[in-house]
């Protein structure tokens, strides 16, 4: 079965640097999608970033970017510069292809991750 | 374009009662699927609809079901409450594959359920 493994309950971050969560995902379908979201205290879902599995680059968006690595089933999130506001709960999802039209998203447990003044 | 529009926000029952949200998803979009998000499972997969029809299902007993009317507006419905059905309720469209290259989810602001 499909599975996405978030390893880091929570994680304390300075304003301003650079922070990395990490994702790992077990998988046997060579196509699959890979997305993190933000969920902040208000609790609505905010999509971030999508990385495909044929994608050749790294995705980024703004200040996020996913360092996907193939072969070792990761893909981690890269905030630069943190912010007050990036102050959330992450979660890393996978979508699994049912059949041809037909998928669903799954989710790792999430990362807690406060951003320190 | 407004957003996936969920309610009620909150409400509070009863065991035993039963209880139905509502989702209206983003216009244009015919996938919606809903979530259960508590503190101790995380985000769990209740079901999706396309068409009005369930393609999908999670691995929730009978008591939770859910139907998807012609305008793509979906209800959720959890007959005979147990304490535990306490959670955040998550909906969320979607534009299928292949018409979308990500295929992610748009997720409304969810309704908070507590069974007392």
């Amino acid at each position: 079965a499909q599975k996405i493994t978030q390893t880091q309950p929570g994680m304390f971050v300075q304003e301003k640097e650079a922070v990395t969560l990490d994702c790992t995902y077990d998988t046997s379908d060579p196509s699959y999608g890979l997305f993190w979201y933000k969920q902040p205290s208000s609790g609505e879902m905010i999509f971030l970033i999508y990385q495909g599995s044929y994608d050749q680059q790294n995705a980024t968006e703004g200040r996020y970017s996913l360092n996907f690595q193939k072969a070792r089933k990761s893909a981690n999130l890269v905030i630069s510069a943190s912010q007050l506001g990036d102050s959330a709960m992450y979660f890393c999802a996978m979508r699994e292809v049912l059949y041809s039209s037909a998928s669903k998203i799954i989710f790792g447990s999430g990362t807690r991750l406060s951003i320190r003044p | 374009k407004a957003g996936v529009t969920q309610t009620p926000r909150y409400l509070i029952k009863t065991r035993g009662q039963q209880v139905t949200l509502s989702c209206s998803p983003i216009s244009g979009h015919r996938s919606v699927s809903w979530y259960q998000q508590t503190p101790g499972q995380g985000l769990q997969f209740l079901f999706e609809y396309f068409s009005e029809t369930q393609r999908n299902k999670g691995n929730f007993p009978g008591r939770f079901s859910g139907r998807q009317f012609s305008n793509s507006r979906s209800e959720m419905n959890v007959s005979t409450l147990e304490l535990g059905d306490s959670a955040l309720y998550l909906c969320a469209s979607s534009v299928t594959l292949p018409e979308s290259e990500t295929g992610e989810l748009f997720f409304g602001e969810g309704s908070r359920l507590t069974v007392l």
